[in-house]
């Protein structure tokens, strides 16, 4: 079974572009999600999805980041502008529904703002 | 909100010792999962061992348990016999519906 897939594996980009990172989740999994893990701390939820349908983007600084999940399959997280305290790793999981099951992760993308 | 407290930002252990990694958090709920996940340098999150709130027993995965403490909104992990490649960040994590929080991490070292 193939893993949550994500491109790039790094991103280096300046304050103040844009910048843009994909997630294809496990087949089948209804649920994506995306975190921000700076480092030294633990991921932070950023958004929820549920099929094409967000359940939760309450802590997504949404005047620079934007998400969507177009058919319910892949996602794409966007910033812009970037700030230099976006530098984070983004992780992608996904899971088989919102209830109590476990999340399965991919490899992440790390963003360096410079 | 729901929050996850991992008081240990690193610990050690000697090679084929055992070792606890404590975790504990916050709910009002009563139904809820628990995880541990291992976080290498690789960055991939792998899910080691999970935990149904409604169930007394403790879980167990080969070399991991946990300690699963209800009233006391505990659980710890315990590794046993470590080895080299278990050296890496553990995170704890508290899920409930669409709720789903991570601790700070446990960064473990594996002393050869």
């Amino acid at each position: 079974e193939a893993g949550v897939a994500q491109s790039p594996r790094y991103k280096i980009i300046e304050k103040r572009q844009s910048v843009a990172f994909w997630c294809n989740p496990i087949s089948g999994h209804a649920t994506l999600y995306w975190y921000q893990q700076i480092l030294g701390q633990g991921p932070k939820l950023l958004i929820q999805f549920q099929n094409n349908g967000v359940v939760d983007d309450s802590q997504l600084p949404k005047d620079r980041f934007s998400a969507e999940r177009l058919k319910g399959v892949d996602s794409t997280l966007k910033i812009q502008p970037a700030k230099l305290e976006d530098s984070a790793v983004y992780l992608c999981a996904s899971s088989f529904t919102a209830a109590n099951t476990e999340a399965f992760f991919g490899q992440g993308t790390r963003l360096t703002v410079v | 909100a729901q929050t996850v407290t991992q008081s240990q930002p690193e610990m050690s252990v000697q090679e084929a010792e055992t070792v606890t990694l404590s975790c504990t958090y916050d709910t009002s709920e009563s139904d809820y999962y628990l995880f541990w996940y291992k976080q290498p340098p690789s960055r991939q999150m792998i899910l080691v061992i999970r935990q149904e709130a409604y169930k007394q027993q403790n879980a167990t995965e080969n070399r991991f348990s946990v300690n699963f403490q209800k009233a006391a909104k505990s659980f710890s992990l315990k590794i046993s016999d470590s080895q080299l490649g278990d050296a890496a960040m553990y995170f704890c994590a508290y899920k409930r519906g669409n709720q789903f929080y991570f601790g700070t991490g446990t960064s473990l070292t594996v002393i050869p």
